[in-house]
Order: structure tokens, then C-alpha cells, then sequence
């Protein structure tokens, strides 16, 4: 079946830091790839998708690329703000299958 | 658009009780789902629907109840309410492109629930 593994948590990172959340997924088919965001108290909202190899997704300055070849789509920033503090979940959906969802990784930044 | 919406946003039940958790959506959505998230973890999918009229168990089924009689509303119903379903519940809703595939999930803004 499908599956999604990201990297535990949580990531402490200072203001300006580059950022990486990595994500690996299992899955039949052609799947789509996507990362979304939790802030304290909300929920869940889309930052990036991509739907089909070698796709990026953009976002606010997040990036990940679609990588079919070693099935993973990381989550990268450049220079991270304290605003960017937030659970980040990556997810997948194949076919018509519900949304797959990693178990989140928690993401820090400290000023 | 208001989206999804999700009422009330907390509630604290005593064991056994009973309580309907509403969603609605505006966006004319195909799909709409149910998740809980309990502290620390993440998103378990309890029920879904592909349509009014149709439903479909997740991961985490026991204890709940749905129905789709509309495309707009997707309530769940807890029967005989206990502690170990005291956690956040998220409604979502998506569009299904041509190919079958799914768009995006929209998220409402979740309901508090504790059981005691």
C-alpha cells in the first residue's frame, strides 16, 4: 500500500538557517506529492504540490522536486523566519485513494 | 468562499454521551473526509466520501458514524463517546480531476474534543 516516512522531529533551527525535511513515500501507480503545513492552533493548509516526476513545487520560498528515482520529495528553504514555525506534513494520493499522510515533523525557529 | 467549516470548535463530553461533529463545505467538492489528530501524532482518516449518498470507512472507523446526503455536509456522529476518542477532528474536502486522481484537500479549522 502506500506509505510516506519523514524525518521525526522536532528541528530547531536559528532565524536565517537553511532548512531541509526529508520525505520518502512507497506508493502504486503515479502518485501526487504534496506538503502541508499546521500553525499552532489551525489546520492543515497546502504550501507545495507536485504532480508528476521531476515536478518542483514552490511556495513562500519552500521548494521540493518530485523525485521518482529515489522516490522522495524533500522539503527545502532557504533561510527559514521565525514565522515558519510550524508542524510540516508531507502526503501522497494515488489514484483515488484518500491522501497518505506522513507522521509531521515540528520545525523551530528561534530569533 | 467560507470553504470548510466545522462547528462547534470545542466540546467536552462525559463517557457515553453522544455528539454530531458538523462540516460544510462550499466549494462544491466531490470528496470530503474525516481525520483525527491526537496530540504529538499525526492525521488518521476515519471516514471518507466520493460522493452524496456514498461512504467509505478509513483507518480508524470504530467508535464513529457518517452519512452524505448532501454534496455540501459530512457530519460525524460519535456514539457512546470514550476517552480514547478525545483528540482534534479535522473535516477536509477535494475536487477529483477527470482521471479519477484527487486536487488538493482543503482543511477546516478543526473541532477540540475531549471525553471525560
Amino acid at each position: 500500500g502506500n506509505s510516506v516516512t519523514q524525518m521525526e522531529g522536532p528541528v530547531t533551527l536559528s532565524e536565517e538557517a537553511f532548512l531541509t525535511i526529508n520525505c520518502t513515500y512507497t506508493a502504486t501507480g503515479y502518485p501526487s506529492l504534496f506538503w502541508y503545513v499546521q500553525y499552532p492552533g489551525e489546520g492543515l493548509q497546502l504550501l507545495l504540490k507536485a504532480t508528476k516526476a521531476d515536478d518542483k513545487g514552490s511556495n513562500k520560498g519552500f521548494e521540493a522536486t518530485y523525485r521518482k528515482e529515489t522516490t522522495s520529495f524533500h522539503l527545502e528553504k532557504g533561510s527559514v523566519q521565525v514565522s515558519d514555525s510550524a508542524v510540516y506534513f508531507c502526503a501522497l494520493t494515488s489514484g483515488n485513494t484518500p491522501l497518505v499522510f506522513g507522521k509531521g515533523t515540528r520545525l523551530s525557529v528561534i530569533a | 468562499n467560507a470553504g470548510v467549516t466545522q462547528t462547534p470548535k470545542f466540546r467536552i463530553l462525559k463517557i457515553g454521551q453522544s455528539m454530531t461533529l458538523q462540516c460544510t463545505q462550499d466549494m462544491n467538492h466531490n470528496y470530503m473526509y474525516w481525520y483525527r489528530q491526537d496530540p504529538g501524532m499525526g492525521l488518521k482518516l476515519i471516514y471518507y466520501s466520493v460522493g452524496a449518498g456514498i461512504t467509505d470507512k478509513g483507518e480508524v472507523p470504530n467508535g464513529y458514524n457518517v452519512s452524505r446526503s448532501t454534496t455540501e455536509d459530512f457530519p460525524l456522529r460519535l456514539e457512546l463517546a470514550a476517552p480514547s476518542q478525545t483528540s482534534v477532528y479535522f473535516c477536509a474536502s477535494s475536487y477529483s480531476l477527470p482521471q479519477g486522481a484527487q486536487d488538493t484537500q482543503y482543511f477546516g479549522p478543526g473541532t477540540r474534543l475531549t471525553v471525560l
